[in-house]
């Protein structure tokens, strides 16, 4: 079936780097745009960053600027997602999911209708 | 923009109505979508276009609102809507914010 399947759970030293895979399977990766979301424990969900599959564009949330890089492979299918100088308040579930587009007489929307199973990244 | 969700904890009996709201900082037009997320699960889109069920999505579940002001209402409560309600706006897309969410228990 349609899914995106993430790395392992990491756990790092502050100051360290991770970086999460996102796979898709079973539909045009190129096709797609993709979003990382992560969720302290306990808290709500935050968005941080996406990328065009397509051409690699990308737009980050401002909190996460000069520290966050996200990439695309599109020979397998796979989204990166690079976090640098890692804090203890980085420790969160890290989630990827596809958006699509959709052309409406009201203009386009995007939703997220497919989601990874988190990665969970803990820094201590 | 900032999304503002309200309540933050919400508890209805089964087989009621709840109503969920969200509210934007300023104008998001129709660009809102609502996500339910249960414990130990990703989320799972609802409603896209503030109005537009996913597939799949029980009717029960409806959007309302444009603007600043929407509602997610769930019809007929059953145990299996309780769950954690995030609306998200995307009207300067790709940049996107999440509301802080509503936690809807069921009595």
């Amino acid at each position: 079936q349609v899914q995106l399947v993430q790395s392992g759970d990491e756990v790092k030293k502050p100051g360290a780097s991770v970086r999460v895979s996102c796979k898709a399977s079973n539909f045009t990766f190129n096709n797609y745009y993709i979003r990382w979301v992560r969720q302290a424990p306990g808290q709500g969900l935050e968005w941080m960053g996406w990328i065009d599959s397509y051409n690699g564009k990308t737009e980050y949330a401002e909190k996460f600027q000069g520290r966050v890089t996200m990439t695309t492979d599109t020979s397998t299918s796979t989204a990166y997602l690079e976090l640098r100088s890692l804090r203890s308040d980085d420790t969160a579930l890290y989630y990827c999911a596809r958006e699509r587009e959709e052309m409406t007489p009201r203009g386009y929307y995007y939703y997220m209708d497919v989601w990874g199973k988190g990665t969970a990244v803990i820094v201590s | 923009i900032v999304m503002m969700q309200s309540p933050a904890t919400l508890s209805v009996s089964p087989g009621e109505r709840a109503t969920l709201s969200c509210r934007a900082s300023q104008t998001v037009y129709r660009h809102l979508a609502w996500y339910q997320q249960k414990p130990g699960q990703a989320p799972r889109l609802l409603i896209y276009g503030a109005t537009t069920r996913a597939t799949g999505v029980p009717a029960r579940f409806s959007g309302s609102g444009s603007g600043t002001e929407f509602t997610l209402t769930v019809e007929s409560l059953q145990s299996e809507d309780s769950a954690v309600y995030y609306c998200q706006q995307y009207s300067n897309w790709p940049r996107s914010s999440f509301g802080q969410g509503t936690k809807l228990e069921i009595k």
